[in-house]
């Protein structure tokens, strides 16, 4: 089945400093990959979506890229913001033609920037 | 825009008790989902609603019964608590099934004593 993997539990990082948040995954299919963001006391919203076209995706100063070859949609950010601190999901749709397209998440990685 | 509210916000109950927690949305999607989050497991889908009326299982069903009479709301009862019930419960929606962009609530905590 579908699954992915983010190694970090926890991240701490200096405000300033380039953040990647890692994400791997395996599927049967040609996923689409997410990224989803939950600040503390507040519901998870997505953050960023894979294209199909190789495109890479941006939002509010972050961007990943699927890497098909390596099965990987890394997270990141030239220069981390304190408001950045937050629990980030990466996660997949296997979007199978006529099947069940459920998102699979990841463990889920808190990104905690200090000053 | 839409909203996704969830009631209540904090759930105390004692072990062995049945407990019903609940989920309104007015983006007027279709399909409607019961996440269950835990530090360190991610978000686990226990049960989803394409339209109303229907209800799918998802990966973490057992102990738990859901139900969705109106197109609107979706709720979602825990049998029989246990005390490693303790979590936060998250209610989404997206406008059809398949569709990737959901839309979360800002959860229900349950305690189990």
């Amino acid at each position: 089945g579908d699954s992915v993997t983010q190694t970090e539990g926890l991240v701490t990082l200096t405000e300033g400093l380039p953040v990647m948040l890692n994400c791997t995954y395996q599927s049967t299919y040609s996923p689409f990959l997410f990224w989803y963001v939950q600040h503390l006391n507040e519901a998870p919203k997505l953050l960023l979506k894979s294209f199909t076209d190789n495109k890479r995706p941006e939002h509010q100063g972050f961007h990943a890229t699927l890497h098909k070859s390596s099965s990987s949609f890394h997270l990141q950010k030239s220069s981390a913001q304190l408001s950045d601190s937050a629990l980030y999901y990466c996660a997949l749709s296997p979007m199978a033609t006529g099947g069940n397209n459920k998102l699979t998440f990841g463990q889920g990685t808190v990104l905690s920037v200090i000053p | 825009g839409g909203i996704i509210t969830q009631t209540p916000k904090f759930l105390i109950g004692q072990e062995g008790q049945k407990l019903t927690l609940k989920c309104q949305q007015n983006f007027n999607h279709d399909t409607m989902y019961w996440y269950r989050q835990d530090s360190g497991k991610g978000l686990r889908l226990i049960y989803y609603s394409i339209t109303e009326n229907d209800l799918q299982k998802g990966d973490l069903s057992e102990g738990y019964d859901a139900s969705r009479e109106k197109k609107s709301s979706f709720s979602l009862t825990v049998t029989s608590a246990q005390k490693n019930e303790m979590a936060v419960f998250l209610c989404a929606s997206s406008i059809y099934r398949g569709a990737e962009t959901l839309y979360f609530g800002s959860g229900t905590r349950l305690t189990v004593l």
